[in-house]
């Protein structure tokens, strides 16, 4: 019940192109969904994140949509840079619970020129 | 925004040596950091929860003897792996919440432990 199911494994995207990278997850206790950004050798960055009670939420190239009934969440990045070319992470985080973050397994974006 | 810092970035040591990580925020407290180990195109494993002035909650299967962790201040956690060897080599990431800031955790740089 802990998982968070993420997809694709891996992305390859023309610049000036939509990057989406969709998130399942089956724990309804999450309350808060986090996307990081990790590129190589570095450690993960907040990208975005969104509530349940929200259903988008979007900050300069990058949006979150959110399906509270369907328990999925995706990440959409328009217009697609080489320089986005990194690893996304999708997260589930029950606040006043244990908070520790449920990470999906990842998605290897790349952007190409 | 927040910073979490973490030092070293990269170490390599010798099979049977121990190896000391530091995990400090930089401009917030943080009574709770979390440490992860990462294999490569892998994702975060949690390996433990540290406390500031209490002892570390380890996640199943995590030696503590192993892994031994010490949050002494609200800004300083480090994560020591004694008697290092080859199979402990690893990014290990540690990450702290700024509850001012939101749920979200920050995290550090990441640490490339090699043991040869």
């Amino acid at each position: 019940q802990q998982q968070v199911k993420q997809s694709p494994q891996s992305l390859i995207v023309q610049k000036g192109g939509i990057s989406i990278i969709n998130c399942a997850y089956e724990n309804t206790a999450f309350d808060y969904f986090p996307w990081y950004q990790q590129f190589p050798g570095k450690g993960p960055a907040l990208l975005i994140a969104i509530r349940p009670d929200v259903s988008e939420k979007k900050e300069g190239r990058f949006t979150i949509s959110f399906n509270k009934s369907a328990k999925q969440f995706s990440l959409h990045i328009m217009d697609s840079q080489p320089g986005d070319s990194a690893t996304y992470f999708c997260a589930g985080l029950t606040q006043g619970g244990s908070e520790k973050l449920v990470f999906g397994k990842g998605t290897k974006l790349t952007v190409n020129p | 925004g927040a910073v979490v810092s973490q030092h070293p970035s990269r170490v390599i040591c010798k099979s049977g040596t121990s190896v000391k990580i530091e995990c400090r925020s930089l401009d917030f407290q943080a009574t709770t950091m979390f440490w992860y180990r990462q294999f490569p195109k892998q994702s975060l494993m949690l390996m433990a929860t540290s406390n500031e002035g209490s002892k570390a909650t380890y996640e199943q299967g995590v030696e503590k003897d192993k892994f031994l962790i010490n949050h002494a201040s609200l800004t300083l956690s480090t994560l020591t792996v004694t008697s290092a060897h080859p199979e402990d080599s690893s990014f290990y990431i540690c990450s702290a919440r700024d509850l001012s800031r939101g749920p979200g955790a920050f995290f550090g740089q990441g640490t490339r432990l090699t043991v040869v």
